[in-house]
């Protein structure tokens, strides 16, 4: 089975500064990537996926994240954050093969100061 | 397009009353899942469903059920509600896929069993 920890619960950052989220996974087999942000009482939406090829994978709104495989890490960035990056950001993972669901992480509450 | 409609918004129940959250999307997707969000829990996979007359339990099925006659609709049952299903449950639906293409989110119903 798949699982999914994210490190920090909650991260503050000032407006203008880097801010990266960290994900880690666990898996026996290839997976799936995914990061989803949930803007306060809303449902979440997809910042961006890592299915295979290239390990740098850019998203919306300016956030990319890197696929490192021998740490088993799918960390987020984005180098200048702003107030409206204010929101509880997911980790997902899912098997590499058929329709397997995704499994998300604990989130990570980021809240940017102005 | 409406994308991902649940109802009702909010409800509260007494322990031991039933009913059902209301699932529909008009995208015509295949896939469609239930998940619940609990503080410092993330995102469960409660079930899911990979087309129509085909269901699956997630990760905490117990006291739920679904059904999936149409393509569109994918309505979730409390059969005797409890305090623990205090929650927000979320409705998601992709096509064929969510590797293939993003999940959508409903905007969530929010629940309070007394």
């Amino acid at each position: 089975a798949q699982s999914v920890t994210q490190l920090d619960s909650q991260v503050p950052v000032f407006e203008e500064a880097p801010v990266e989220l960290r994900c880690n996974y666990s898996s026996s087999v290839s997976v799936y990537l995914f990061w989803y942000v949930q803007y306060p009482n809303q449902g979440l939406q997809l910042l961006l996926k890592y299915l295979s090829g290239s390990t740098l994978v850019k998203g919306i709104n300016g956030f990319e994240a890197e696929f490192n495989k021998s740490q088993t890490s799918f960390h987020l960035r984005k180098p200048s954050v702003h107030i409206s990056d204010t929101a509880e950001y997911f980790c997902a993972v899912s098997r590499n093969s058929g329709n397997t669901p995704l499994v998300f992480g604990k989130g990570t509450r980021l809240s940017v100061i102005a | 397009n409406a994308g991902v409609t649940q109802t009702p918004k909010f409800q509260v129940l007494k322990t031991g009353q039933s009913m059902t959250l209301q699932c529909a999307q008009d995208m015509n997707h295949e896939y469609m899942s239930w998940y619940r969000q609990d503080p410092g829990m993330g995102l469960r996979l409660i079930h899911y469903s990979v087309g129509a007359g085909i269901t699956d339990q997630g990760e905490v099925p117990n006291g739920y059920n679904v059904s999936r006659s149409t393509t569109e609709d994918f309505p979730l049952r409390l059969l005797s509600a409890a305090p623990s299903q205090t929650s927000v449950y979320f409705c998601a639906s992709s096509y064929r896929g969510h590797y293939n293409s993003p999940l959508h989110f409903g905007n969530g119903t929010r629940l309070t069993v007394t």
